[in-house]
């Protein structure tokens, strides 16, 4: 199975602060990954498919980019709303499989 | 509105079985891939199985295949996952989730709120 590995685990920022979540595959998955935000008590929610597509709705100070094994989820100001975890999926092949996950907290 | 409506969790001894069942509406279920992701307590998310829209292709995390089987009704707009053999290790709660298409590229853009499966004696 591929693994994901997402870094850091956690992260303390501010509000209007730019924030950069890395997801590493351990293998080339071109550009198959998916980033997902969860809130506490709630479902996640799909940001980005395809390594960089903004689904419909989601704010544009969230982006993403990478390809192969390496990826990065950037929210460009955080805003009290965007405290919560990010998780990255890939869909290179079956099983899918998540990142541990990344909780970003406010400082 | 995109609506799943996950149902069928409880607690269950080890070795017993549990159905879940998700009823999907607002959406075009039947043009839909679907599929089951759980998340132990204070744990990160994990896939555990999805299915094409037609249930042509079927896919397992290793850690359930031989136990778990995923079925789909697209007459009843529902989505199921047989578990059998329970252990405590499918202690979690489970969410049924949507997608365009099942395979590579795939992504889950609806999600229910999850049922809870609690497997101890």
């Amino acid at each position: 199975d591929i693994q994901m590995t997402q870094s850091p685990s956690s992260l303390s920022a501010s509000v209007a602060d730019r924030v950069t979540i890395t997801c590493r595959a351990s293998q080339s998955i071109s550009s198959y990954l998916n980033w997902y935000q969860q809130k506490p008590g709630q479902a996640p929610e799909l940001l980005i498919s395809a390594a960089s597509s903004l689904q419909s709705g989601v704010p544009s100070r969230f982006s993403g980019s990478g390809s192969g094994t390496d990826f990065t989820l950037t929210i460009s100001s955080l805003q009290p709303e965007d405290f919560a975890t990010y998780y990255c999926q890939q869909s290179y092949n079956t099983p899918s499989t998540f990142g541990q996950g990344t909780r970003l907290e406010i400082k | 509105e995109v609506q799943l409506v996950e149902s069928g969790g409880g607690l269950v001894q080890p070795g017993r079985s549990l159905r879940l069942s998700c009823a999907a509406s607002g959406f075009s279920f039947d043009d839909s891939a679907m599929h089951w992701v759980r998340q132990a307590p204070g744990k990160g998310l994990e896939w555990v199985s999805g299915i094409s829209w037609n249930s042509g292709s079927i896919g397992y995390v290793d850690s359930v295949k031989g136990r778990f089987t995923i079925s789909r009704d697209n007459a009843k707009n529902s989505l199921y996952l047989q578990m059998n053999s329970l252990t405590a290790e499918d202690t979690a709660l489970y969410y049924c989730a949507k997608g365009p298409f099942y395979g590579s590229g795939s992504y889950c853009n609806g999600w229910g709120q999850g049922t809870l499966v609690t497997v101890s004696s």
